[in-house]
């Protein structure tokens, strides 16, 4: 069975600081790999995915992220967070083959001024 | 172009009684799928419809069903209202064919009481 695991329940970061939300996935099969955004009473946003290609993956906000297909892992990085970016975050894949979300637990990020 | 909507916003309910939440996908969109965000427990996948058929059913027992209607809108009917159902349950949709981009709608948070 495939599963998502997202180790930081939270991660306290101070504003302009780099961050790092870990995300290690376990599958018998390929997956394709996500990552989404929830601000408060919001629903889900997608900050950036990785299909096929190169595995560094760029997305919005300046949000980036490595696939390390060795580790099965598929961190997301941030050099310089803001405020706003408060939020909780959620690594997800797909197995391939499916088409259904296995999503994270989630990480709740707090910027601190 | 709007984005899903998700109808209510909120619903209160008590144990025993029917819940019915509604979602309207982006339009062209003809996939809708059904997750429920229950504290503690993640994201999980409920159900996927497409063209009118169930493709896809998650690990949710029968009293959780649905349907999609011809203008590709969707019913999540969950009968039987335990208090663990309480949850932010969040709909998204897709293109044909495009289930790794799905868009989600902002949520409607069943409390059970």
């Amino acid at each position: 069975a495939q599963s998502v695991t997202q180790l930081d329940s939270q991660v306290p970061v101070f504003e302009e600081a780099p961050v790092e939300l870990r995300c290690n996935y376990s599958s018998s099969v390929s997956v394709y790999l996500f990552w989404y955004v929830q601000y408060p009473n919001q629903g889900l946003q997608l900050l950036l995915k990785y299909l096929s290609g190169s595995t560094l993956v760029k997305g919005i906000n300046g949000f980036e992220a490595e696939f390390n297909k060795s580790q099965t892992s598929f961190h997301l990085r941030k050099p310089s967070v803001h405020i706003s970016d408060t939020a909780e975050y959620f690594c997800a894949v797909i197995p391939s083959g499916t088409y259904k979300y296995i999503f994270g637990t989630g990480t709740r990020l707090k910027v601190l001024a | 172009e709007a984005g899903v909507t998700q109808s209510p916003t909120h619903l209160i309910k008590t144990r025993g009684q029917q819940a019915t939440l509604r979602c309207s996908p982006i339009s062209g969109h003809t996939s809708v799928y059904w997750y429920q965000q229950a504290l503690g427990l993640g994201l999980q996948f409920l159900l996927w419809y497409d063209e009118g058929e169930e493709r896809n059913r998650g690990n949710f027992p029968p009293r959780f069903s649905g349907r999609q209607f011809p203008n590709y809108s969707s019913e999540l009917n969950v009968n039987a209202l335990e208090l663990e159902d309480s949850a932010l349950y969040l709909c998204a949709s897709s293109l044909p064919g495009l289930a790794l981009e799905q868009y989600f709608g902002p949520g409607t948070r069943l409390t059970v009481t």
